[in-house]
């Protein structure tokens, strides 16, 4: 089976602590993204790789930390410093073709604080 | 100017009905445009891409207008099953991201 797997689906964070989501891809897409979506909001961008071992900034990147180690894996860590972190986390990955960049999304984490 | 800006409805429409709804961009030098379909809870999924020439799947329809910086997305004969958030993408030009609006909400009444 092909595409973006998430997970956890749901993740708790308690202040203070440091969680990692994972965002796995078997589409042998260059770029990985990583979007927060808040109720009735848009997605804004958190950071982004468009290969290997190199990442950027997004819109939001405060208290937030990402790896890119392999092709296939862009886990996201929630840092403590974010201190607004309730919200819907979206991983998208691409593959540009023809000049499109068409990016297909994972299934999302939720992420509460309590 | 906010990058992308989309009419956040709610759009109420009666099963069988039209809708038609716009999503205008900031930036002239954009050059992919996409819709995409977001369930309650769900992540987006990818709907249509916008062409040039405009484009048709079933019946959806997308249409670009660069002199007046909009794309449109048109649906024909609703079901229900179209009841949806229905999100604009604009790529910023010179890389691989995208904007996106914060969507039209469509419901589609029995």
């Amino acid at each position: 089976d092909g595409g973006i797997t998430q997970s956890p689906k749901y993740l708790f964070r308690k202040e203070g602590q440091n969680v990692t989501l994972s965002c796995e891809q078997n589409l042998n897409h260059d770029a990985m993204y990583w979007y927060r979506q808040d109720p009735g909001q848009g997605l804004r961008l958190i950071y982004y790789s468009q290969i290997v071992n190199d990442f950027q900034k997004g819109d939001i990147a405060e208290g937030y930390s990402v790896s890119r180690e392999k092709k296939e894996s862009f886990p996201l860590t929630v840092t403590s410093a974010q201190k607004n972190p309730t919200a819907f986390y979206l991983c998208a990955s691409s593959h540009q073709t023809g000049g499109e960049e068409t990016q297909y999304f994972g299934p999302g984490t939720r992420l509460l604080v309590l | 100017r906010k990058e992308v800006e989309q009419d956040p409805g709610p759009f109420n429409v009666p099963e069988g009905a039209t809708v038609a709804f716009n999503c205008t961009y900031s930036n002239s030098a954009s050059q992919s445009f996409f819709w995409y379909r977001q369930d309650c809870r769900k992540e987006p999924k990818l709907l249509m891409s916008v062409y040039s020439s405009g484009n048709e799947d079933g019946r959806f329809t997308a249409q670009l207008n660069r002199a007046s910086q909009y794309i449109s997305l048109l649906i024909r004969d609703s079901k229900l099953s179209d009841s949806a958030t229905y999100l604009c993408a604009v790529n910023r030009r010179g890389n691989n991201r995208l904007a996106f609006g914060k969507g039209n909400q469509v419901v589609v009444i029995p």
